[in-house]
């Protein structure tokens, strides 16, 4: 079965800093990935999902997402991250009809 | 949009009570799942079900049951609520893309 490896637990970050959050799932063959993000109080909502097709992935509020089937990874950017970037991070894999989630990223955005 | 609703935000139970937790989602989606969430776990899912009537154990099916009479709406059940299984419970759905959607979550205290 697929697994998901998120290695960044927590990330403190400067506004205006660029923002990686690393993903990488167990193995390949066809894939399909995601990006959900938590806002403080709010629910899970998708930032960005990549099915086919172009690797660099344009999601939400700015974000973006590469997929590099040669290293297993779908790392989450931003170029400049802002203070409401603030929030906790998820990447899944699709494997059959559910979806395999990450630990997730603690992402903190200081002014 | 889609929406998916849960029944409480915050719920207070003692240990042995049982417990429902209701989902409900409008967008005639297939699937649904149940997903509890604790800090530096990420998202473990507990059941899902691909149809009416159907179910299927997802990762920590222990100590919970589920119902699903209708399409629309899928329950979870603790029999007899423990203290362990205190924390963060979202339910979602999806259709056979994968992409699932989130409800707001229901925070569990059994005390």
């Amino acid at each position: 079965a697929q697994s998901v490896s998120q290695h960044n637990h927590h990330v403190i970050l400067s506004e205006a800093a660029s923002l990686e959050l690393g993903c990488n799932y167990s193995y390949g063959g066809t894939v399909n990935l995601f990006w959900y993000v938590q806002y403080p109080g709010q629910h899970l909502q998708l930032l960005l999902k990549y099915f086919s097709g172009d690797p660099l992935v344009k999601g939400i509020k700015g974000f973006e997402a590469e997929f590099i089937k040669s290293k297993f990874s779908f790392n989450l950017r931003k170029p400049s991250g802002q203070w409401s970037d603030t929030a906790e991070y998820f990447c899944a894999v699709k494997d059959t009809d559910k979806l395999i989630f990450g630990t997730g990223t603690r992402l903190q955005v200081f002014p | 949009d889609v929406k998916v609703t849960q029944s409480s935000r915050y719920l207070v139970k003692r240990t042995g009570e049982k417990v429902f937790l209701e989902c409900v989602q409008d967008m005639d989606h297939e699937n649904m799942f149940w997903y509890r969430q604790d800090p530096g776990l990420g998202l473990r899912l507990i059941y899902f079900s691909y149809d009416v009537k159907m179910k299927e154990k997802g990762d920590i099916p222990e100590g919970y049951s589920v119902s699903r009479e209708k399409k629309e709406r899928f329950s979870l059940i603790l029999e007899s609520a423990s203290t362990n299984q205190t924390s963060m419970y979202l339910c979602a759905s999806s259709l056979y893309s994968g992409e699932q959607f989130f409800g707001p979550g229901t925070r569990l205290t059994v005390l």
